[in-house]
């Protein structure tokens, strides 16, 4: 069975400033995938970054960065230049080949003006 | 790309009754996943479909719950006998294999 902890329930940051958001997860499996998702008060899902585990190379998406680490199984979501709508609650997933998937429980990451 | 559609957007039941959410997933895609999110929780996982095919179902899932996915198109969750404790937001997500997941806007259930 696959685990994912999101030990950091909430977090905030001041606009424009960097934050980085932790996520550990358990799995007996090699081949995965990992996810970022960000959840606005909408409560509408959108994906803000995907790491294949067999990439070494850690995934960009514009001011947002993974920082993965297979053998510790860490895959931490920074956010640079932290903006008003970066406000939301993010989860990191985790997804196998097979299509489990395993969700953590989310940081509720608050952006101060 | 028209997106992952979910009918209805909420729907509000009185205990014991029946209920069914629909799911139009993105047509190319073969995956279709569906969650339970409460407040403050991370989506738990219920079922999934690859294909017409009901691949896994969440050992957390009471036999009230039924899901079906006839010819590997759209999906439908149903839950008989309605208690307090199923309200919660019904998310449905599709995904090709190894993809990314999209997500529908959710079902909100509220069980009076």
């Amino acid at each position: 069975a696959q685990t994912v902890t999101q030990s950091q329930p909430e977090m905030s940051v001041q606009e424009a400033e960097t934050v980085t958001l932790s996520c550990t997860y358990d799995t007996s499996e090699n081949n995965y995938y990992l996810f970022w998702y960000k959840q606005p008060p909408s409560r509408q899902m959108i994906l803000v970054i995907r790491q294949e585990a067999y990439k070494q190379q850690n995934a960009t998406e514009n001011r947002f960065s993974v920082n993965f680490q297979k053998a510790a199984k860490s895959f931490s979501l920074k956010i640079s230049d932290s903006q008003l709508g970066d406000t939301a609650m993010y989860f990191c997933a985790f997804y196998t080949n097979a299509g489990k998937s395993t969700f953590g429980d989310g940081t509720t990451l608050t952006v101060k003006p | 790309d028209t997106g992952v559609s979910q009918d209805p957007r909420h729907k509000i039941t009185k205990r014991g009754q029946n209920v069914t959410f629909r799911c139009d997933p993105i047509s190319e895609h073969n995956r279709l996943y569906w969650y339970r999110q409460t407040l403050g929780q991370g989506p738990e996982f219920l079922t999934y479909f690859q294909n017409e095919a009901q691949l896994e179902k969440s050992r957390l899932l009471s036999d009230r719950f039924s899901a079906e996915r006839p010819k590997g198109s759209f999906s439908t969750l149903e839950i008989q006998r309605t208690e307090q404790g199923d309200s919660a937001m019904y998310l449905c997500a599709s995904s090709s294999v190894g993809e990314k997941l999209f997500f529908g806007s959710g079902t909100q259930l509220s069980v009076l």
